[in-house]
């Protein structure tokens, strides 16, 4: 079971807007910045988010990100069929040195 | 632009080690600002990190798998190394090499390999 804590679906209509929550604790999310990446079927994960908000050159701004205490947040407008795919958040965990954990992830289904 | 590659047996037996070896190309592993990283992906489950190497030597694991774990580096080949000691068929997963960027305040892996599926089974 996963640290950080992540709905096992979303589901959305194209040209919708959908939220992926990631909630943790004080010693991860609480004191941490958030990461976001997306794995389409059958490929390895794509870095979507860092640092809360911040998106990586090629990234478009449909994805946006925020984080508020415990809690971050993935934002995706304009759904395309394109967007199906797990999406995971990533954090360190501040009781050891460079420890990453990840959510458990989240399918989103485009309808 | 950095490229990673997972290479190694997609078969290994209960008890015995996984061993899997990342060779990077358009960069090098003596790179300061990474941290060689390993993750896992168990088959319909999610990411588990396993570990990570720096230049200097230092390695940090998972807790969870610390007492199995070793990964290193091979400056003369430009690769880094993933060694799992005494698996079960619970260590049966994708396993990915990537770069995890240093000092930043979220954990930043640029570049991922395509990964490499590893079963355990006698």
């Amino acid at each position: 079971q996963s640290v950080l804590t992540q709905p096992p679906s979303v589901s959305a209509a194209p040209g919708q807007r959908v939220t992926i929550s990631c909630s943790g604790s004080n010693s991860n999310i609480g004191s941490n910045y958030v990461s976001w990446y997306r794995q389409l079927p059958g490929t390895a994960p794509t870095l979507l988010i860092y640092d809360n908000n911040k998106r990586p050159s090629g990234i478009p701004d449909r994805f946006s990100g925020s984080k508020s205490g415990t809690s971050a947040t993935l934002g995706i407008t304009g759904l395309q069929t394109g967007d199906e795919a797990d999406y995971y958040c990533g954090t360190w965990d501040s009781r050891l040195s460079a420890y990453v954990i990840f959510g458990g992830g989240t399918k989103l289904t485009v309808l | 632009q950095l490229q990673l590659q997972e290479s190694g047996p997609g078969l290994v037996k209960p008890s015995e080690t996984l061993s899997l070896t990342c060779t990077v190309s358009g960069g090098s592993v003596s790179d300061r600002t990474y941290y060689w990283a390993w993750i896992r992906q168990p088959p319909g489950k999610g990411l588990e990190w396993i570990g990570s190497f720096y230049f200097s030597g230092n390695t940090f694991y998972n807790p969870s798998l610390q007492s199995r774990v070793t990964i290193s580096v091979d400056r003369s080949k430009n690769q880094f190394s993933l060694r799992l000691s005494s698996v079960t068929a619970a260590d049966t997963a994708v396993y990915f090499c990537a770069t995890l960027k240093v000092g930043m305040t979220a954990p930043k892996f640029d570049y991922w390999g395509q990964g490499r599926l590893v079963t355990v089974s006698s």
